[in-house]
């Protein structure tokens, strides 16, 4: 089956440490981007990919890596300059740009909690 | 810059009827997406719903239905026949032509009343 997964489902950080979650396409999209969603708020945007190799920040990237060294993977890494990483997490991908090739599909999320 | 308003945090309806939920937005540009994301419980986000602004004609897939109104920037999302499962928070997102970024609503609760 074609879709996004996304690993761990749950994440513990200790302080000061880096944790990396992972997010796995295989709809062959162009497009990946990483989101950050807290409770009771929308989704805002920390990094998105048009390409391999390539990268731009969103809205809160601060604290904040990413990668893509292939095309169907992006993995964000949340670093300790990150102090306020607990929240919800998610990855989602897109055709690229172009009629019908817009839509952005998610993934199940990743769920990360400072001990 | 553009924004997304959804104006009503919570609505409630009772088991197969109907409700809408309302999205406005504010942008200078004419050619755009905007879509419905839903986010039940397991809090996984799935697409509705989605409109293209040059299009006049109002997207349709199944139960689900919207309201758009170019000219007022709106666009409001109809459930027909709610069932349980329809419970979750529906979230409203505008997307450029030119711009990969989707801009979010804050979310509206949705409730069914069996």
């Amino acid at each position: 089956d074609g879709g996004i997964t996304q690993s761990p489902k749950y994440l513990f950080r200790k302080e000061g440490q880096n944790v990396t979650l992972s997010c796995e396409q295989n709809l062959n999209h162009d497009a990946m981007y990483w989101y950050r969603q807290d409770p009771g708020q929308g989704l805002r945007l920390i990094y998105y990919s048009q390409i391999v190799n390539d990268f731009q920040k969103g809205d809160i990237a601060e604290g904040y890596s990413v990668s893509r060294e292939k095309k169907e993977s992006f993995p964000l890494t949340v670093t300790s300059a990150q102090k306020n990483p607990t929240a919800f997490y998610l990855c989602a991908s897109s055709a690229g740009q172009g009629t019908g090739q817009e839509t952005q599909y998610f993934g199940p999320g990743t769920r990360l909690l400072v001990l | 810059a553009q924004t997304v308003t959804q104006s009503q945090p919570e609505m409630s309806v009772q088991e197969a009827e109907t409700v809408t939920l309302s999205c406005t937005y504010d942008t200078s540009e004419s050619d755009y997406y905007l879509f419905w994301y839903k986010q039940p419980p397991s809090r996984q986000m799935i697409l509705v719903i989605r409109q293209e602004a040059y299009k006049q004609q109002n997207a349709t897939e199944n139960r689900f239905s919207v309201n758009f109104q170019k000219a007022a920037k709106s666009f409001s999302l109809k459930i027909s026949d709610s069932q349980l499962g329809d419970a979750a928070m529906y979230f409203c997102a505008y997307r450029s032509y030119s711009n990969y970024q989707l801009i979010w609503g804050a979310g509206t609760k949705l409730i069914i009343k069996p």
